[in-house]
């Protein structure tokens, strides 16, 4: 069975600072591993993803996620906050082995930008 | 072009009505999947389908129907709604693999 843990219901950081949202997960075979972004009233939207290869991935505005297999994370980061950023963030990790693509998310994590 | 519509955005019902909230993908994807939002809980998956006619029970089915008699389209219905259903309820579809899950917009729905 797959899990995922993302520490900190909310994280609060001022403009022009590192952000950083962390989330770990569990997963018995090698996994797929997403980041997506929620706005208000939206659906989720997809931030990035890990497949296979290179493990620092980049996605859109201006985020980056490193895969960890030794420690089982997959933290989210953006090195200068700006305020449009402000959303609520899960993380997903999908098993590869699993048809179907089922998808289990983390609780999320809700970003705040103080200006 | 849309890609993937939930209707209706907002409903409001009374418990014990039937209500049923539909999803439509434009791009003919094999997965589609049903979740519900609420808080404290993040996304719980309620059903899925790999392929019209195959359906399949996730998280939290209790309460819920789905078809799919067509690959575009995968309605959930709540056959006699409870208050505890109302909920954000999250459509998605992929194209399986290591492709992402895309989400519509979203269903608000009330059970009064």
């Amino acid at each position: 069975a797959q899990s995922v843990t993302q520490l900190g219901s909310h994280v609060s950081v001022s403009e022009g600072a590192l952000v950083l949202l962390r989330c770990n997960y569990s997963s018995s075979v090698p996994p797929y591993l997403f980041w997506y972004v929620q706005y208000p009233n939206q659906g989720l939207q997809l931030l990035l993803k890990y497949t296979t290869g290179a493990t620092l991935v980049k996605g859109i505005n201006g985020f980056e996620a490193e895969f960890k297999k030794s420690e089982t994370s997959f933290h989210l980061t953006k090195p200068s906050a700006h305020m449009s950023d402000a959303a609520e963030y899960f993380c997903a990790v999908s098993d590869r082995e699993t048809s179907g693509s089922r998808l289990t998310f983390g609780e999320g994590t809700q970003l705040t930008v103080n200006p | 072009d849309a890609g993937i519509t939930q209707s209706p955005r907002y409903k409001i019902t009374e418990t014990g009505r039937q209500v049923t909230l539909m999803c439509h993908q434009t791009w003919s994807h094999s997965y589609m999947f049903w979740y519900r939002q609420d808080l404290g809980h993040g996304l719980r998956l309620i059903y899925y389908s790999a392929a019209a006619d195959i359906t399949d029970k996730g998280e939290v089915p209790d309460g819920y129907v789905v078809s799919r008699s067509k690959t575009e389209n995968f309605p959930l219905t709540l056959e006699s709604a409870t208050r505890s259903q109302t909920s954000v309820y999250f459509c998605a579809v992929t194209g399986g693999g290591n492709q992402p899950q895309h989400f519509g917009d979203g269903t608000r729905l009330s059970i009064l």
